[in-house]
């Protein structure tokens, strides 16, 4: 199947910094690329949804100013923890679609990321 | 409640069959899914079934929906070590983004 990338794999910061988790499809391009949060033995949680080019799309409770998501290419999304706390400390997850309907709809996964925010 | 539930924890001995049990409340669901994620890892899409098919089998892995009571299970034959993992159920309507359980932690014990 195709392969998706997160990078870091682990980050270990300061409160008050800014952390930028990047999320890249290595052999496909894609078009929509989602952001996950899990917490420990909970569900994977959607975060946003991003179209190439476009702003993306927040799901209820989701602070759109503290978790900055950027789209710029059908290869690479990047989420930003802005003026990280303890409590943003996750395992945070991308995946990536190369289309939107039953062709190409599959969700390929990222290794994830774990960010502990001291 | 939530959209999605399944049981936390399942246990079986090398060599049984495991049954993995999901029910979800989504009544326009089109696609169930089973994915499995290994520790420190995301994950990896194991099987799905569309929501007119009862049945669908993949080598050891059969999945069975039963639509009226809205109950998807996954059943894993001869289920080796290798199998320990957290198993999701998601589902999934009209825009294809599915919706997961918290994950069903499967241990395969000697």
């Amino acid at each position: 199947g195709a392969v998706v990338s997160q990078h870091p794999s682990r980050v270990i910061c300061k409160s008050g910094t800014s952390v930028k988790i990047e999320c890249r499809s290595l052999d496909f391009q894609a078009t929509t690329m989602f952001w996950y949060r899990q917490f420990p033995k909970q569900s994977l949680m959607l975060m946003a949804t991003s179209n190439e080019g476009s702003k993306a799309t927040y799901e209820q409770g989701v602070e759109k100013d503290k978790f900055l998501i950027n789209h710029a290419s059908l290869t690479l999304s990047t989420l930003t923890v802005t003026s990280a706390h303890p409590e943003d400390s996750s395992f945070y997850i991308c995946s990536a679609r190369e289309g939107g309907g039953p062709v190409g709809n599959e969700q390929f996964f990222g290794p994830g990321t774990r960010l502990t925010v001291l | 409640g939530e959209d999605v539930e399944q049981s936390l924890f399942l246990s079986v001995r090398e060599g049984d069959s495991s049954v993995i049990n999901c029910t979800y409340t989504d009544s326009s669901s089109t696609y169930l899914y089973w994915y499995k994620q290994e520790p420190g890892a995301g994950l990896q899409l194991l099987t799905y079934i569309f929501s007119n098919m009862d049945m669908k089998q993949d080598q050891r892995l059969t999945v069975l929906l039963n639509k009226k009571d809205k109950h998807l299970s996954l059943r894993i034959a001869d289920t080796q070590t290798g199998d320990s993992a957290i198993y999701f159920c998601a589902e999934a309507g009209g825009s294809y983004i599915p919706t997961f359980g918290r994950g069903t932690s499967l241990i395969v014990h000697p």
